[in-house]
């Protein structure tokens, strides 16, 4: 079952600008990940942020949760041409699976 | 280099001509999956396995199956491939109870 959702689906910014993308899901979690797929490749993982911290940064990632809301936000600032690649949330899939669902992910394509 | 390997990473192959997807991971994680990639419906999770000897479907898991026999090797089998099982696959790994997931590199299978 579909947990997070990404939006928007794609986006297309200019080199340097801050790219923010959203993630809603449905049902309470511990924690939310983010990860990177560069195209066909797999998908590596950027950063987690757990239910009790508001907001979480790693070098040019900032990002944040709102547990009312069911949302989490990524941004990356300063963006660059390698950053062109799809983002997916990720939270746990809930019962005794210990796994993960993730979203449909947003395209970013950074223009140089 | 702690890394999980897939192979092939390429595949064609006709209808119901069975096959084995792969998956070996040198992290000594417990915990492996297999995630089918199609556009506009993200990653699903097809089977998981907790520990060697322990498998479970996941949310897509029809004609698939999946053994364990070692904790380091996760194989995906497919008994008689359809066209509809024609996706991109990932195998990913995790320590139980850690959070960050390891994903193979993928495997684009074509079933014609």
């Amino acid at each position: 079952s579909q947990q997070g959702e990404e939006d928007p689906q794609a986006l297309s910014i200019q080199e340097g600008e801050n790219a923010t993308m959203n993630c809603s899901y449905k049902t309470s979690i511990n924690n939310l990940q983010w990860y990177r797929q560069n195209s066909g490749r797999g998908l590596v993982h950027l950063i987690l942020i757990r239910s009790n911290e508001r907001e979480k940064h790693s070098g040019r990632l900032r990002v944040t949760l709102d547990t009312s809301k069911k949302s989490s936000s990524l941004l990356i600032t300063a963006s660059r041409a390698a950053d062109t690649a799809s983002y997916f949330c990720a939270t746990p899939s809930g019962g005794g699976a210990d796994g993960l669902t993730f979203g449909k992910g947003t395209h970013l394509i950074i223009q140089p | 280099e702690a890394q999980v390997t897939q192979n092939p990473r390429y595949l064609i192959t006709v209808t119901g001509k069975k096959l084995t997807v792969t998956c070996s991971q040198n992290m000594n994680h417990e915990y492996m999956s297999w995630y089918r990639q199609d556009p506009g419906l993200g990653l699903r999770q097809i089977y998981y396995s907790m520990n060697v000897e322990v498998t479970d479907k996941g949310d897509v898991p029809e004609g698939y199956k999946v053994s364990r026999k070692e904790k380091r090797n996760f194989p995906l089998i497919l008994e008689s491939p359809s066209p509809n099982q024609t996706s991109l696959y990932f195998c990913a790994s995790r320590m139980t109870g850690k959070t960050e997931a390891f994903f193979g590199q993928g495997t684009r299978l074509t079933v014609v």
